[in-house]
């Protein structure tokens, strides 16, 4: 079965620490991966794609197929990083996005 | 902060009664979805549609219908057989085919009373 796993539903960091959210997938195929962001008030974006290697924001993301995993990574988390990041694989050739539940990132001054 | 559209924004319904959300985009986007976001749930899907006149069942369809007689509008249909309508429903377009972004509305707020 096609599924994404974040396990935290909350983490709570202060200014400057390292951020990693967890996400684990299964799928059977090639995997297409994405973190999506949702910050307070405005409309569910993307952050980043392992396709694209990008780092965004400071954020990094391997795909690492040996443990399905597509942790989200930060070095220094800023206060502006606090929102809800959620990991979603594509699914096929429709582009069907299967998301996790999300994991609220609130970063303390 | 144009692209795609929802309205309206906030929708009360009474119990048996069907409501229509809005989807329109104007990205020129063969491609869109209606998702369903529940607190703890993430988002699920409830329809897609690939191109116009063509729409597929999602995850989470039983309830709901789509139509897509034009390709900038996708609007969803809950009808009164969706026995837990209240939810936030998020409306997203992209380019046909696998691992492209999705451009996500700002979503609609239906409450049933």
């Amino acid at each position: 079965a096609q599924r994404v796993t974040q396990p935290e539903k909350l983490l709570s960091v202060f200014k400057g620490a390292p951020v990693e959210l967890k996400c684990n997938y299964s799928y059977s195929g090639s995997p297409e991966l994405f973190w999506y962001v949702q910050y307070s008030r405005q409309r569910l974006q993307l952050l980043l794609r392992h396709i694209s290697r990008e780092s965004i924001k400071g954020f990094t993301a391997d795909l690492n197929k040996g443990e399905t995993s597509f942790h989200l990574k930060k070095p220094f988390a800023q206060e502006e990083d606090s929102a809800m990041y959620y990991c979603a694989l594509a699914s096929g050739a429709t582009n069907k996005l299967i998301f996790g539940t999300g994991t609220l990132l609130a970063v303390q001054p | 902060d144009g692209g795609i559209t929802q309205s309206p924004k906030y929708l009360f319904r009474k119990e048996g009664q069907n409501v229509t959300l809005s989807c329109e985009q104007n990205l020129n986007h063969d491609a869109m979805y209606w998702y369903r976001q529940d607190p703890g749930q993430g988002l699920r899907l409830i329809y897609y549609s690939q191109i116009v006149n063509d729409f597929q069942k999602g995850d989470i369809a039983e309830g709901y219908s789509v139509s897509r007689e034009k390709k900038e509008s996708f609007p969803l249909t809950v009808t009164s057989a969706q026995k837990n309508p209240t939810a936030f429903y998020l409306c997203a377009s992209s380019i046909r085919g696998g691992g492209n972004e999705q451009f996500f509305g700002p979503g609609t707020r239906l409450t049933v009373l």
